[in-house]
């Protein structure tokens, strides 16, 4: 039962934006859309987060529906070290203050000279 | 800038050895997490410690052990290793913050460990 689904890969221009989206139907009220992503053989790297507001940092901006059922993460100006998996998570609460990530499949975005 | 630390980023071992695996965090965060990541099956938590001497199993705790005696050192133990334990072990850690519960969490680099 996937908790968040994406395209399996994506390419793009280096210096064009990459638009990454992600669907995330059963999403509850109060849960936050978070997004990482991997580097091959590296850690996951946290990216940015929302819950209905758009949110931009120095990364990355997120895009989320007015119905919170899907979202898009938008690199302004992809470079080719942002090649990548891109996780967006929806997480599952363990105990007050900690949840578990499910990463799932995630896109490979392949930034293209 | 948030630091999470891992012993070693490759590790071979054999079957039936005693592995130990060490993450440091240099951020005060209250949570620290075991993951591991597997081709086509995602990141899978191991075990998880939201304070010193507390430790909560996750979705696959079988044949692994945790030790958190320090709030910055959650160590993952692998009593006997076995070669389905080949895997990439990844360690988090994140804070409680606000009443929010953003609670963002910051990986290390793995460990890529190999058992024969």
């Amino acid at each position: 039962d996937a908790k968040t689904t994406q395209p399996p890969s994506m390419d793009c221009a280096e210096g064009r934006a990459a638009n990454l989206p992600c669907n995330h139907s059963t999403i509850s009220g109060n849960e936050y859309v978070y997004w990482y992503r991997q580097i091959h053989s590296q850690g996951p790297q946290y990216i940015i987060h929302g819950l209905k507001n758009n949110e931009t940092n120095e990364m990355a901006s997120l895009i989320i529906t007015e119905d919170r059922k899907s979202s898009t993460l938008i690199l302004p100006h992809a470079t080719l070290r942002d090649t990548a998996v891109y996780y967006c998570i929806v997480r599952v609460p363990l105990r007050t203050g900690a949840n578990n990530l499910f990463f799932g499949t995630g896109t490979r975005l392949t930034v293209i000279p | 800038d948030v630091k999470v630390t891992q012993s070693s980023r490759y590790l071979v071992k054999r079957t039936g050895e005693k592995v130990f695996l060490e993450c440091v965090q240099d951020m005060d965060h209250e949570n620290m997490f075991w993951y591991r990541q597997d081709p086509g099956l995602g990141l899978r938590l191991i075990y998880f410690s939201y304070d010193v001497k507390m430790k909560e199993k996750g979705d696959i705790p079988e044949g692994y052990s945790v030790s958190r005696e320090k709030k910055e050192r959650f160590s993952l133990i692998l009593e006997s290793a076995s070669t389905n334990q080949t895997s990439m072990y990844l360690c988090a850690s994140s804070s409680v913050a606000g009443t929010d519960y953003q609670e963002t969490q910051y990986f290390g680099p793995g460990t890529r460990l190999l058992v024969l």
